[in-house]
């Protein structure tokens, strides 16, 4: 059974700092990994889908890179804002659902 | 393009009563919808897969009669909850995959419903 693991579970940093957050899974026979964004009671908004041939995405801000044979995927964000400030899920799509990771809670502090 | 609406957005029931959840695909047909559960502070975890004019496929440890899933057309499923009790109270949410027009092996999540039972 696929198991996903985000670290860290909670960070918090000034405004301006980049930073990273931490995906891992343990089968690495995946279709694609997806970063979602969500807000306190909100759904998910999806930020990049990485297909499992591909090696990182790019999106404003955000880079997720995907290292598909160690079980590893990376969400870099640059320039943070407070408008960051969320929660970041990773979700790997290895057979037909997506399995997630319990989510990193960013906060962004002015 | 890609929308997934659902609806409710909350809703608060009595103990006992049934809830009704919708979900559409707006502007794609959804070959698969998903149904998932978010406990507070927990991940979302899947509770069942349903593929249109066929039975849903329900998660180790789901009640399939509890929770009702009806896939009757490509752009909507509904997931029933059944006598609900306290321990429903979540937050449910849904997603759509079609396996045509450049949208495969993607998930389009809808915005959640908060469900409380009293």
């Amino acid at each position: 059974k696929q198991e996903v693991t985000q670290i860290p579970a909670a960070l918090s940093v000034p405004e301006g700092e980049n930073l990273v957050l931490n995906c891992s899974f343990t089968d690495s026979a995946i279709y694609n990994l997806q970063w979602f964004r969500q807000d306190p009671g909100k759904g998910l908004t999806s930020l990049l889908l990485i297909q499992s041939s591909q090696r990182e995405q790019t999106s404003g801000r955000l880079n997720a890179s995907l290292d598909k044979s160690s079980g590893r995927s990376t969400l870099y964000i640059a320039a943070s804002q407070p408008g960051d400030s969320a929660t970041y899920l990773c979700a790997v799509a290895g057979g037909y659902a997506l399995n997630f990771g319990k989510g990193t809670s960013l906060l962004v502090t002015p | 393009g890609a929308v997934v609406s659902q609806h409710p957005s909350r809703v608060i029931c009595k103990s006992g009563t049934s809830v009704k959840i919708e979900c559409r695909s707006l502007d794609f047909q959804a070959t698969t919808m998903f149904w998932y559960r978010q406990f507070p502070k927990q991940s979302l975890m899947l509770m069942a897969t349903s593929n249109e004019g066929s039975k849903a496929t329900y998660e180790q440890g789901v009640e399939k009669d509890k929770f009702l899933i009806n896939h009757a057309s490509l752009t909507l499923s509904t997931l029933t909850v059944t006598s609900a009790h306290p321990e429903d109270s979540s937050f449910y949410i849904c997603s759509a995959e079609s396996r045509t027009g450049g949208l495969e092996n993607e998930q389009f999540f809808g915005p959640g419903t908060r469900l409380t039972v009293l």
